[in-house]
């Protein structure tokens, strides 16, 4: 069974201040895919990345960066400078490479940021 | 490219009424999704469609929700009697495969409220 644990539920901070949205997974699959949406007040969902399990590599764009590090099973994210423009809701989520029911991508409960001016 | 299109993007009804929400995936897309998002929570998988054939509907409360794919393009999902609980907000998916390699597209969704 795949699983994501995202343990911190919310976070406030001040605009400028550097955050980590923390990401945990589980899954048997040895072929795997990351990948982090954002969900803005208005609703829908934003795909920002995604990961393979063979790629260790971690990622910059812009002021997002990613830290992907297989032996802990984590999966973070990382807003350098953050803006108001960034609050909103995160998930995390995992999606297995088998066919079957473990091709579907399974969410984590979500990380509410908000960003105050 | 169009996106996954969704209808209708609010609906209102009261409890052991019956409501049903359309979904387009993306032209080409062979596996479609369902997810429902209750508050506060994150999306939770319904039913998944590969083509017009269901590959998991372990999570579907079979005794009330059905959905179809009848030719393995657009899908309904229907709700009969809803309950308070199922308030929530519908996500339709579409991804070219059945692999996460191939990402998923979501619709904007359908907010429903029973009252």
């Amino acid at each position: 069974a795949q699983k994501v644990t995202q343990a911190q539920t919310e976070i406030s901070v001040v605009e400028k201040e550097d955050v980590t949205l923390d990401c945990v997974y589980e899954t048997r699959d040895t072929t795997y895919y990351l990948f982090w949406y954002k969900q803005p007040p208005s609703g829908e969902l934003v795909f920002l990345i995604r990961r393979n399990s063979f790629d260790e590599q971690n990622e910059i764009s812009g002021r997002y960066s990613w830290n992907f590090q297989k032996s802990t099973s984590s999966f973070n994210f990382t807003i350098t400078a953050s803006q108001v423009v960034d609050s909103a809701v995160y998930f995390c989520a995992l999606s297995g490479r088998s066919t079957g029911a473990n091709s579907k991508l399974t969410f984590g409960k979500g990380i509410t940021l908000s960003v105050r001016p | 490219e169009a996106g996954v299109a969704q209808s209708p993007r609010y609906k209102i009804i009261e409890k052991r009424q019956s409501v049903a929400f359309w979904c387009n995936p993306i032209s080409g897309h062979a596996t479609l999704y369902w997810y429902q998002q209750i508050l506060g929570q994150g999306p939770k998988l319904l039913i998944q469609f590969q083509n017009n054939g269901v590959v998991d509907d372990s999570q579907l409360p079979k005794d009330r929700f059905s959905a179809e794919r009848l030719k393995g393009v657009d899908s309904t999902l229907k709700i009969q009697p809803a309950k308070l609980e199922d308030s929530a907000v519908y996500l339709c998916a579409s991804s070219l495969g059945l692999e996460g390699l191939y990402g998923y597209t979501f619709g904007s969704g359908t907010r429903l409220t029973v009252v």
